[in-house]
């Protein structure tokens, strides 16, 4: 069974980089067609996209966060990471890892992770 | 702001049946198929329908998909306690070239 598993650090200063990793067991990160993405879920709100990579490294992002977002694969590590730059209170949420088709469904989610952004 | 809508929550009693509708346009539902996630309290986002009204292995036949035109519907019948969840709608947008989720209902047992 494929398990994904965020990591990093929960609590991010105002205008730094949020950086966190998902970790992939139980399947191959490389190959087929899955596309890994980020989804994040501020407080009491809704679901929102933010990127997806496939392992050949090709990204995409949400228009909305494009400038501030990267998304990387490493595949010997079986791992992929978020990079969010400039960050403000606005950015605080449950941040997950998912794993989608070339469809818009999203199979395997990881069990989240809460992002703070405060002094 | 999401560009599909669904009503912010609906309830019934145990045993009865609920609907959750998921609004979008031609950009989106009107084209894509739809997914949709329970989402129990504390807990990651779950799929419970696929392409319209496929259920993944282990989905019970009490939730049911469709899709007409620029909507989609979700379907839960013979309520349960355990159902009471947030639930959410998604698809990709061609316009915003994004994945889209709806505004999320939470389903109360009463």
């Amino acid at each position: 069974q494929l398990q994904l598993q965020e990591s990093g650090p929960g609590l991010v200063k105002p205008s730094e980089t949020l950086s966190l990793a998902c970790s992939v067991s139980g399947g191959f990160i490389s190959g087929d067609d899955y596309y890994w993405a980020w989804v994040r879920q501020p407080p009491g709100k809704g679901l929102e996209w933010i990127g997806s990579i496939y392992y050949t490294g090709s990204t995409y992002y949400t228009p909305s966060l494009k400038s501030r977002v990267t998304i990387s694969m490493d595949t010997s590590k079986t791992q992929f990471s978020l990079k969010l730059s400039s960050v403000s209170a606005a950015d605080r949420a449950v941040y997950y890892c998912a794993r989608h088709r070339t469809e818009p469904v999203f199979e395997y989610w990881g069990q989240g992770t809460l992002v703070t952004v405060s002094s | 702001q999401s560009v599909l809508t669904q009503p912010p929550s609906v309830s019934a009693a145990p045993g009865q049946g609920v609907t959750i509708s998921c609004s979008g346009s031609t950009s989106n539902i009107g084209t894509i198929s739809v997914s949709w996630y329970q989402q129990l309290p504390g807990t990651a986002p779950k799929l419970l329908i696929f392409e319209n009204n496929k259920r993944p292995s282990g989905i019970p036949d009490r939730f049911s998909g469709s899709k007409s035109g620029t909507s989609a519907t979700l379907g839960i019948t013979r309520l349960q306690t355990g159902d009471e969840a947030d639930y959410y709608c998604g698809t990709w947008d061609t316009i915003l070239s994004a994945h889209v989720f709806g505004t999320g209902t939470k389903v109360t047992v009463l």
